[in-house]
């Protein structure tokens, strides 16, 4: 079973920060999702990533298969960027999900 | 196209009772995913359906849970005798098939065993 590690637990900064989130999982996966989830909403798909790096607007992903490891980026971080982000490892099957990291951006 | 909608949205029973939780996936989506997200938590893997079989139900906790998808579109999440550990926020997420593909997640129901 895939053991998948986030970090950290809870983090908050200003507004205008770049900030990283790192997620890392123990068994060799097809590929790895960042999701978002806010305050008693749904949770959306942000990245699916297989290998190396994926920009969406002021979020980076990036992957590193041969050290099971992933980090996500935010620049120029906004207060509305304040949520909940997962990381989950995807098998065969269904997903493994980290604890999440719960980022709250200040203004 | 409409995303992937659940019902109901809260759904509070008193412990013992039988539940039933709904999932319409995306149309066209041929795998479906049902979670259980307990406060705090990450969201765990129940059940997955590719179609109308499911290919993998090994995170149902117990034989009080059970899924069914008949027509490979809707699903049923169905709980016996529900108890109080049972509360939590239950998720269905959609794909178009195979691990490489983004699932789509529906808004949960939220369960609560009084």
């Amino acid at each position: 079973k895939n053991e998948v590690e986030q970090s950290p637990q809870n983090l908050t900064a200003q507004e205008g920060e770049f900030i990283t989130i790192n997620c890392s999982y123990s068994v060799g996966i097809s590929a790895l999702h960042w999701l978002q989830q806010h305050p008693g909403g749904g949770i959306v798909s942000l990245f699916m990533l297989s290998s190396g790096k994926k920009k969406h607007g002021r979020l980076i992903a990036t992957i590193n298969i041969q050290e099971k490891h992933s980090s996500l980026h935010i620049t120029a971080s906004h207060p509305r960027d304040s949520a909940v982000y997962i990381c989950a490892a995807g098998g065969a099957d269904g997903l493994t999900f980290g604890k999440g990291t719960h980022l709250i951006i200040q203004p | 196209g409409a995303g992937v909608s659940q019902t109901p949205s809260n759904k509070v029973t008193e412990k013992g009772k039988y539940v039933e939780l709904r999932c319409d996936p995306i149309s066209g989506h041929t795998a479906l995913y049902w979670y259980r997200q307990s406060l705090g938590q990450g969201p765990e893997f129940l059940i997955y359906f590719q179609g109308t079989g499911a290919a993998d139900d090994s995170g149902l906790p117990n034989d009080r849970f059970f899924a069914v998808r008949p027509e490979g579109s809707v699903s049923t999440l169905k709980i016996q005798r529900t108890e109080r550990g049972d509360s939590a926020v239950y998720l269905c997420a959609s794909s178009s098939g195979g691990s490489l593909n983004t699932q789509y997640f529906g808004p949960g129901t939220r369960l609560t065993v009084l």
